[in-house]
């Protein structure tokens, strides 16, 4: 997978959006952005993902920037059952999936 | 609808035991993927079923690991004598199409089962 960079942890208050962000410098023009989460003792969570447009779904938002090197996930009013380990991948064109150490996001009341 | 299923959650085992795992995929998925996962480590894939082709088993650990899909639907992941070192959390996705060289598909990945062999 290429590489990703994120930040290793970060706070968040509830009610607040929550912006995660993510370095994939060596992304190719093909590939696309991936975000999951990992509840403390749960199994991933697909959260979203995205090419080369800016994505929204139920969950969050994701913003790609023009040159694809960066990307934001953005959490628009975190709740405590935010707080989870979210991950950023860029998987190759491929189906085996790898995490990195991903950003523990910690949301306080 | 109705997620990835795994049962059981928990497996705890004596040392040379064998355990079964099973995973029930989301309804209509032709792909299905195991990975495991150690404390404070990242994913491990060890399996993928894609369809009527023939698995990937490139990830398997050992001989000792075997995985089966029946009827292209719920897959069962064996562990025959199994050691210390297995215990981890075994995870199991399932995807619409499935990855290929071109195209990466969306995984949707279940709870897991957490092994602990004593």
């Amino acid at each position: 997978d290429a590489k990703t960079t994120q930040p290793p942890s970060m706070d968040c208050a509830e009610g607040r959006a929550a912006n995660l962000p993510c370095n994939h410098s060596t992304i190719s023009g093909n590939e696309y952005v991936y975000w999951y989460r990992q509840i403390h003792s749960q199994g991933p969570q697909y959260i979203i993902h995205g090419l080369k447009n800016n994505e929204t779904n139920e969950m969050a938002s994701l913003i790609i920037t023009e040159d694809r090197k960066s990307s934001t996930l953005i959490l628009p009013h975190a709740t405590l059952r935010d707080t989870a380990v979210y991950y950023c991948i860029v998987p190759t064109n491929d189906y085996k999936l790898s995490f990195g150490a991903g950003t523990t996001v910690t949301v306080r009341a | 609808g109705a997620g990835v299923s795994q049962s059981p959650s928990n497996k705890v085992t004596e040392k040379g035991k064998d355990v079964e795992l099973r995973c029930d995929p989301i309804s209509g998925h032709t792909a299905l993927y195991w990975y495991r996962q150690s404390l404070g480590q990242g994913l491990e894939f060890l399996i993928y079923f894609q369809g009527n082709s023939a698995p990937d088993k490139s990830g398997l650990p050992s001989d000792r690991f075997s995985a089966e899909r029946t009827g292209g639907s719920v897959s069962t992941l064996t562990i025959q004598r199994t050691q210390q070192e297995d215990s981890a959390v075994y995870l199991c996705a399932s995807s619409l199409r499935g990855g290929s060289t071109t195209a990466v598909d969306t995984q949707y990945f279940g709870p897991g089962t957490r092994l602990t062999v004593l």
